[in-house]
């Protein structure tokens, strides 16, 4: 079935280290794989995303990396700010449900000052 | 650029009686999503529109339907709620019917059902 995975459910870390969060996913034909960031009272905010014929994408302090052999893709977050303190979805696309997005559980991110 | 709007921010129901929800999608967008968030949970998808047609739909029992409207508006409708049903329902758009198109969320629309 149709099923995203993601871990830890809470991540609390020093301000300028670095933040790791992993998804694991069930369907091998899942090709789009985003990352939203939700801040306190808003909706989710795509930060980065990567398609499966790519295996690492970086954009400033976040990068993202995909294991399509293992089924597993991880956020990165580098020199954390207190900014980045949300909670972040992963996402990956099932198309033998219809070719829509599955998201994973949440992450709760805190970064100490 | 107007991002996507839903109304109302809040609503207030007791069990067995009908919500709608509404949300407007960013302009130039003609697919809109709806998701389920619980509390302490991710989203849920719910339902898929694009060209006032339904696209897809998540395993939601049939008392959650909706609609697209020519303007693409959208709406939700949940019918005889139950108390489960409580939870921040979202709206996303995003430009045509390819699911790698980056889907922008409003701010959603909090329900509570007494």
């Amino acid at each position: 079935g149709e099923n995203v995975e993601q871990h830890p459910s809470t991540l609390s870390v020093q301000e300028g280290d670095s933040a790791v969060i992993k998804c694991t996913y069930s369907d091998s034909a899942s090709n789009y794989f985003p990352w939203y960031k939700q801040e306190l009272g808003k909706g989710p905010q795509l930060i980065i995303d990567i398609r499966s014929n790519v295996g690492e994408k970086k954009d400033q302090r976040i990068a993202v990396t995909l294991n399509k052999t293992a089924k597993h893709f991880s956020l990165h977050i580098t020199e954390t700010q207190p900014e980045d303190s949300a909670v972040y979805f992963c996402a990956a696309t099932f198309k033998a449900a219809g070719n829509k997005l599955t998201f994973g559980g949440g992450t709760r991110v805190l970064v100490k000052p | 650029e107007a991002g996507v709007t839903q109304s109302p921010t809040h609503l207030i129901k007791t069990r067995g009686q009908q919500a709608t929800l509404r949300c407007s999608p960013i302009s130039g967008h003609t697919s809109v999503y709806w998701y389920q968030q619980a509390l302490g949970l991710g989203l849920q998808f719910l339902l898929w529109y694009d060209e006032g047609e339904e696209r897809n739909r998540g395993n939601f029992p049939p008392r959650f339907s909706g609609r697209q409207f020519p303007n693409y508006s959208s709406e939700l409708n949940v019918n005889a709620l139950e108390l489960e049903d409580s939870a921040l329902y979202l709206c996303a758009s995003s430009w045509g019917l390819q699911i790698t198109n980056e889907q922008f969320f409003g701010p959603g629309t909090r329900l509570t059902v007494l």
